[in-house]
């Protein structure tokens, strides 16, 4: 079982340019999320979704653009790159489940990402 | 709006110590509180849950119990292993949103 799988690993940008970090999850998860990981900041949202067609504004959306036209894939993309989007990025999804109150988050492995 | 507060790391600890990681919260309506753990390099995973007041969650010698009169959900360990070098986030849900917010994160190093 894949679970949530994100591409790629790591990525150089040079300032101004664009591109899309890819997201998947083979667990048919109604909600998936975008987040930032900085020091000192913890993980900060960029932007979620509960479901294919709905998707909503996090705690920092400026300069990222997000889609959900199925289930499973959920990318963010980077308009115009700049420095100050160098961050780690993290794609978790969840599910209501049959005990809403208990459900967890289930995160992929990250994407490294460097704007110069 | 809801917001989860963690004490500043890094901890340090030699091996067989106690821990305590302390994590207080706000929240609209009744939340669901979590415990996430990244290891270096990886995403973060699931630790331990609890989705009610007095409820005591627990996993790999972990254990927070959910303080509705304090809104806290410290976290302990009695001895610590080198292996439990990591980040640790506390998080939670609330108001009938699945998307959890989180707090800033605390760094454990545990020394031989």
């Amino acid at each position: 079982n894949a679970g949530v799988t994100q591409t790629p690993k790591f990525q150089v940008l040079k300032t101004g340019q664009s591109m899309t970090l890819q997201c998947a999850q083979d667990m048919n998860h109604e909600y998936m999320s975008w987040y930032r990981q900085d020091p000192g900041m913890g993980l900060r949202l960029i932007h979620y979704s509960v479901g294919a067609g709905i998707t909503d504004q996090g705690e920092v959306p400026n300069g990222y653009n997000v889609s959900r036209s199925t289930t499973e894939d959920f990318p963010l993309r980077l308009l115009s790159a700049a420095p100050s989007q160098t961050s780690v990025y993290f794609c978790a999804s969840g599910y209501r489940g049959s005990d809403p109150r208990g459900t967890e988050a289930f995160f992929g492995q990250g994407t490294r990402l460097t704007v110069v | 709006g809801n917001s989860v507060t963690q004490m500043e790391g890094p901890v340090t600890l030699s091996e067989e110590a106690f821990l305590t990681i302390n994590c207080t919260y706000t929240a609209t309506g009744y939340p669901s509180l979590f415990w996430y753990v990244q290891y270096p390099g990886e995403g973060l995973q699931l630790l331990l849950k609890a989705t009610k007041a007095d409820d005591k969650g627990s996993n790999k010698g972990f254990e927070a119990t959910y303080r509705k009169e304090t809104t806290s959900f410290h976290l302990e360990k009695g001895s610590v292993q080198v292996s439990d070098s990591a980040v640790y986030f506390c998080a939670l849900t609330s108001g009938g949103s699945y998307i959890p917010t989180f707090g800033r994160g605390t760094s454990l190093i545990v020394h031989p």
